[in-house]
């Protein structure tokens, strides 16, 4: 059975204080390992998707990198605008339908 | 930019009540995707779609829950006797392809049963 972990669960910055949120995953063949961030809400929000280990994404103040094992959200001097829930969520190769099965998250929240 | 849209945004209904949530994929997706969210839960797959049909389903899914994509834009889900169990929000998804694309999510329709 697939299965995704996030750490920590929750994370409290102070604006400009670097961190990495952690993404640990248990899949038969990923085919692909996706980041989406949620606001209180809302619908989850396309961040990144990664394939391969060893592949990296950025997007303004965010990183993404992937291991066999593992991906990492680094979050580079945060601003309070970057607090949310951030889901992270893979998919396996056996997948007829290409579900995604998703962490519970790590909710970020960011101080002025 | 495109995006999924969802009515209604907050439906209440009584147990035993049969609810049509909706959805319209992004104009040029052809794999669509039922999610929920418990309050406080992690997003759960219930059902894929493409071509018509049903590609994968998960145990949620079962005999009291329906899909339909009943003209060119819309994508329904049906619960046909609501329980209070079923109190969650409903996430519609969209991907141009199904095996290696992104899904890309709509804001959600929350459901409350009484």
């Amino acid at each position: 059975e697939d299965q995704v972990t996030q750490s920590p669960e929750a994370l409290r910055l102070q604006e400009g204080e670097s961190s990495s949120l952690n993404c640990s995953y248990t899949v038969s063949g990923l085919r692909g390992l996706f980041w989406y961030r949620q606001d209180p809400g809302k619908g989850p929000e396309f961040l990144f998707t990664l394939y391969s280990a060893g592949e990296e994404k950025e997007k303004e103040r965010l990183k993404a990198t992937l291991t066999k094992k593992e991906s990492f959200l680094h979050i580079t001097a945060p601003k309070p605008e970057d607090s949310a829930t951030y889901l992270c969520a893979v998919r396996a190769q056996e997948t007829s339908g290409s579900r995604l099965t998703f962490g519970e998250g790590t909710q970020l929240t960011v101080n002025p | 930019e495109p995006e999924v849209t969802q009515t209604p945004s907050h439906q209440v209904t009584q147990m035993g009540q049969e609810v049509i949530l909706r959805c319209v994929p992004i104009s040029n997706h052809l794999y669509f995707y039922w999610y929920r969210q418990i309050l406080g839960q992690k997003v759960e797959f219930l059902v894929s779609f493409y071509n018509n049909e049903i590609s994968e389903k998960s145990e949620i899914f079962d005999d009291q829950f329906s899909v339909e994509r009943p003209d060119g834009s819309n994508f329904t889900l049906k619960i046909r006797s609501t329980k209070l169990e079923d109190s969650a929000m409903y996430f519609c998804a969209s991907s141009w392809t199904g095996i290696w694309d992104t899904q890309y999510f709509g804001p959600g329709t929350r459901l409350t049963v009484l």
